[in-house]
């Protein structure tokens, strides 16, 4: 399977604890997107990568919220001291593409994150 | 900052008949993409179809076309011959192509129930 895996699927955790979700890009794309997706809703941009480099970020990545591409490969987005409003889908997408032209963005299946 | 919105919280349509998704959003570039994904329940959220602004043709695939009017940032989705397996939930979604963020915003989604 090639396309986009995030791990973990399903993350329950308590108030105050820290988490961290990984995600693996399509293996040639130089863009990963980090997304949020609460209930009901859509999803909301948070952050991408071009490469290794974190090049922009929403006002909603408040932050307790961090995320890296160490190597331009995989990331990590991190969650400290979570609370009960960090419940939500976390998507990762990634792409090839350059400049401001558009190519197609792949998700994964998401990490579901439950903050009791 | 750009906003997308879609009216229709829920919509329904009898398998092999046609079904009209409505979205409007609100810019103020002159350079952007559309775009219509869907969601399948607990699956992946997939790309249906696309559209440059810069183009005044509407896009088609297959069985989906758009009716994109740029002045009313209008950007409404027909399905033809609507089969079981199209019933998920649809995102009308806008990237910025001329300055904004390059994430993507979505709309809070329609869901579609195909009925045998």
């Amino acid at each position: 399977d090639t396309g986009v895996s995030q791990n973990p699927r399903h993350k329950i955790t308590k108030r105050g604890q820290n988490v961290t979700f990984r995600c693996d890009p399509i293996s040639e794309h130089n863009r990963l997107y980090w997304y949020r997706q609460t209930l009901g809703q859509g999803p909301e941009f948070l952050t991408y990568f071009q490469n290794e480099a974190q090049l922009e970020k929403s006002r909603l990545l408040s932050d307790r919220f961090s995320a890296e591409r160490p190597k331009g490969s995989f990331s990590t987005l991190e969650i400290q001291r979570t609370e009960q409003g960090d419940s939500a889908m976390y998507l990762c997408a990634s792409s090839q593409e350059t400049g401001r032209t558009y190519n197609e963005q792949f998700f994964g299946p998401g990490t579901r994150l439950t903050v009791l | 900052a750009q906003t997308v919105t879609q009216s229709q919280p829920e919509m329904s349509v009898q398998e092999a008949e046609t079904v009209t998704l409505s979205c409007t959003y609100d810019t103020s570039e002159s350079d952007y993409y559309l775009f219509w994904y869907k969601q399948p329940p607990s699956r992946q959220m997939i790309l249906v179809i696309r559209q440059e602004a810069y183009k005044q043709q509407n896009a088609t695939e297959n069985r989906f076309s758009v009716n994109f009017q740029k002045a009313a940032k209008s950007f409404s989705l027909k399905i033809s011959d609507s089969q079981l397996g199209d019933a998920a939930m649809y995102f009308c979604a806008y990237r910025s192509l001329s300055g904004g963020m390059l994430g993507v915003t979505f709309g809070t989604g329609t869901k579609l129930q195909v009925i045998p």
